[in-house]
């Protein structure tokens, strides 16, 4: 199976500062093939189902605010929330959609400092 | 707007077998694009993939649960299905259903909102 690392576990940012959340995976999750990086980002609020919010690691899901970005390819990825919104408050996760069994990171909580 | 909804007992005894269904509504589970899948969270936990299933019955498990689940789709009900048998306390978490998008490991695009599954005696 392929790991999903995180980093950093949580981490605390100011309203409308920027929020930076690091994945890596323990192979390439490149596929030559079409050149896309087959890597996920969900947000997970208390109480409810994850939500989709970025896939092939840099393409926003329809309805979500293009505060959310994501960059990286082969096997290091990052997720960034430009300008924290109070709404924002929940656990990230990534994942990989590479191969099966697809593999999620363990998590990153952010909170408002 | 596409919505899956599970049911099942939030309860079950140890040794026994989980079983849980999945009721899409507002959508077709025949349709080529997608598979449909269970995805679990135990408590405070991170999130685990169990498995899917193809509309025409193809299934894909993860390794670490592949003698214990099956899971199983019923077109005419618009339904799917997980049974886990032989469970433990270390089965208890909060399952999913979920679809899949292009393949049987593909991005998540819609969750259910999910249930508790308590295994105890």
């Amino acid at each position: 199976d392929i790991v999903m690392t995180q980093s950093p576990d949580s981490l605390a940012v100011s309203l409308g500062e920027r929020a930076t959340i690091n994945c890596k995976s323990s192979q390439s999750v490149l596929y030559p093939s079409n050149n896309k990086n087959y890597l996920a980002w969900y947000q997970q609020k208390p109480g409810q189902p994850p939500n989709l919010l970025i896939y092939w690691a840099s393409t926003r899901e329809s309805g979500v605010p293009d505060r959310f970005s994501g960059s990286g390819s082969g096997t290091d990825f990052t997720l960034t929330i430009s300008s924290l919104q109070a709404e924002d408050v929940a656990v990230y996760y990534c994942q990989q959609h590479y191969q099966t069994p697809p593999t999620f990171g363990q998590g990153t909580k952010v909170e408002i400092k | 707007q596409l919505q899956l909804q599970e049911s099942g007992p939030g309860l079950v005894k140890p040794s026994e077998t989980l079983s849980l269904t999945c009721t899409v509504s507002a959508g077709s589970i025949s349709t080529s694009t997608y598979y449909w899948g269970w995805i679990r969270q135990p408590p405070g936990k991170g999130l685990e993939w169990i498995g899917s299933i193809y509309y025409s019955g193809s299934t894909y498990y993860t390794p670490s649960l592949k003698s214990r689940v099956t899971i199983s789709v019923d077109t005419s009900k618009n339904q799917f299905s997980l049974k886990l048998t032989s469970v433990t306390a270390a089965d208890t978490a909060v399952y999913y259903c979920a679809r899949h998008v292009g393949a049987a490991s593909g991005r998540t695009d819609c969750w259910g909102q999910g249930t508790l599954i308590t295994v105890s005696s």
